[in-house]
């Protein structure tokens, strides 16, 4: 079975530059995630989905960043203008509904974004 | 809220010694808690987790983990090392936040096993 698919892997922008990240969960997986991984430090929540519905984007700076999940299936991410402190990576995960304690999320490999 | 501590940023160990990991979490109500760990440029992979039950809980690659209620840890354990569980690891919290689970993280604890 595929795990969570992410695509780039790599990407080097120039600040004030957007850039999109597109995240495919697994399959029957109803919950995604998008979480922002800084250099040394652990993921953060940027925003979680049920189905179609972003029901915790508190962590999500909406100045400059969006998400979108049509269809209740892949997701996208868009920084628009990238600053220099965006550069991190974006991990991109899924878990099954219902969404109850203790269900394992699995992430992909993430999205690497360097922007200079 | 919830969070969760990794006091050692590094752990050193020898290949075929034991290995540990530390983890302590703070969290309202009952914790589900996780270990995932991450090779260089890879995304994060499930180790284990603690739902329910008994406190020892086993997992991929020979890792095990033990749930303190009385300590509020959750450390990580191998019984020998080895030098390609050299790795970032990182110990997680989870509560049952607005209808949803949602993943707290540790900092990580860099593992290198030398032979």
């Amino acid at each position: 079975e595929a795990g969570v698919v992410q695509s780039p892997r790599y990407k080097i922008i120039e600040k004030k530059q957007p850039v999109a990240f597109w995240c495919n969960p697994i399959s029957g997986h109803n919950t995604l995630y998008w979480y922002r991984q800084n250099l040394g430090q652990g993921p953060e929540l940027l925003i979680r989905y049920e189905n179609e519905e972003a029901v915790d984007d508190s962590q999500l700076p909406k100045d400059r960043f969006s998400a979108e999940r049509l269809k209740g299936v892949d997701s996208t991410l868009k920084i628009q203008p990238a600053e220099l402190g965006d550069s991190a990576v974006y991990l991109c995960a899924s878990s099954l509904v219902p969404a109850a304690s203790g269900n394992t999320i699995y992430f992909g490999e993430g999205s690497w974004l360097t922007v200079v | 809220a919830q969070s969760v501590a990794q006091p050692e940023d590094q752990v050193n160990v020898a290949e075929g010694n034991p290995l540990t990991v530390k983890c302590t979490y703070s969290v309202s109500g009952n914790p589900y808690l996780f270990w995932y760990v991450q090779y260089p440029n890879r995304g994060l992979q499930f180790l284990l987790k603690y739902i329910t039950g008994d406190n020892l809980v086993k997992g991929s690659y020979g890792f095990e983990a033990e749930f303190n209620k009385s300590q509020t840890s959750f450390h990580l354990k191998k019984p020998s090392a080895l030098v390609s569980d050299s790795a970032l690891y990182f110990c997680a919290v989870s509560s049952f936040t607005g209808g949803g689970n949602k993943l707290t993280f540790g900092t990580g604890t860099q593992l290198k096993v030398e032979l």
